[in-house]
């Protein structure tokens, strides 16, 4: 079975720019979430979705941090405008709603120059 | 809220010695509590998870135990092997489906 796919892998980008990151949850699995690590805090949770619909967006940092999930095998994380403190590496995992357990994607490396 | 923490930022052990990661945590009504392993470049993995009416489980050469009168929770690892070498995280469940997670504790293993 696929696990949970990320895209891109890799983005470097300018200040300023907007910057939208993909995930493809494990099929079946209702919950989505997005993290993001850093050396300085860690694995900090984002926002995540339960059944598409976002339940809790307290860890979005800022209004620059949008995330959307339009369908169930499908979510974005939208920062516009982009900055330089901004670069980290941001996961998907997604759960089912029967467990606790949280699955991850390989990441998605985003560096803000 | 939850706070989960590791006692030590790195551990190194010799290869085939039996290796032992601590995690203490802040909300005693935490009832679920998971272990991952996160090697270089990659995303953390599930290891093993343990709920809080449990003291111990023991999967395939890790054992996690929970300690609920001091709020501790460990995670052994039998005869370490190089590709045991990861970062390790602990968390803890704070509400119906959120996790927070601990810092880390980079394991290295010694030839």
């Amino acid at each position: 079975d696929a696990g949970v796919i990320q895209s891109p892998r890799h983005e470097v980008t300018e200040m300023g720019q907007e910057v939208t990151l993909r995930c493809k949850p494990i099929s079946g699995h209702d919950y989505l979430f997005w993290y993001r690590q850093t050396m300085m805090r860690g694995l900090e949770l984002l926002i995540y979705f339960n059944n598409n619909v976002p339940i809790d967006d307290s860890g979005m940092p800022e209004d620059r941090f949008s995330a959307k999930m339009p369908n169930a095998s499908f979510s974005t994380l939208k920062i516009q405008p982009s900055e330089p403190r901004d670069s980290a590496v941001y996961f998907c995992a997604s759960s089912l709603s029967t467990s606790e357990t949280q699955y991850f994607g390989p990441g998605t490396r985003l560096l803000v120059l | 809220g939850e706070s989960v923490g590791l006692h030590l930022p790195t551990l190194s052990v010799q290869e085939g010695d039996n290796s032992i990661i601590n995690c203490a945590y802040s909300n005693s009504a935490s009832d679920y509590f998971i272990w991952y392993k996160q090697e270089s470049g990659k995303g953390p993995q599930f290891i093993i998870d343990i709920r809080s009416n449990m003291d111990k489980r023991q999967g395939q050469r890790v054992t996690v135990l929970l300690n609920k009168t001091v709020k501790h929770l460990s995670l052994q690892i039998a005869a370490t092997q190089p590709g045991d070498s990861a970062v390790y995280f602990c968390a803890g469940k704070q509400g119906a489906q959120k996790l927070v997670f601990g810092q880390g504790t980079r394991l290295t293993i010694n030839p």
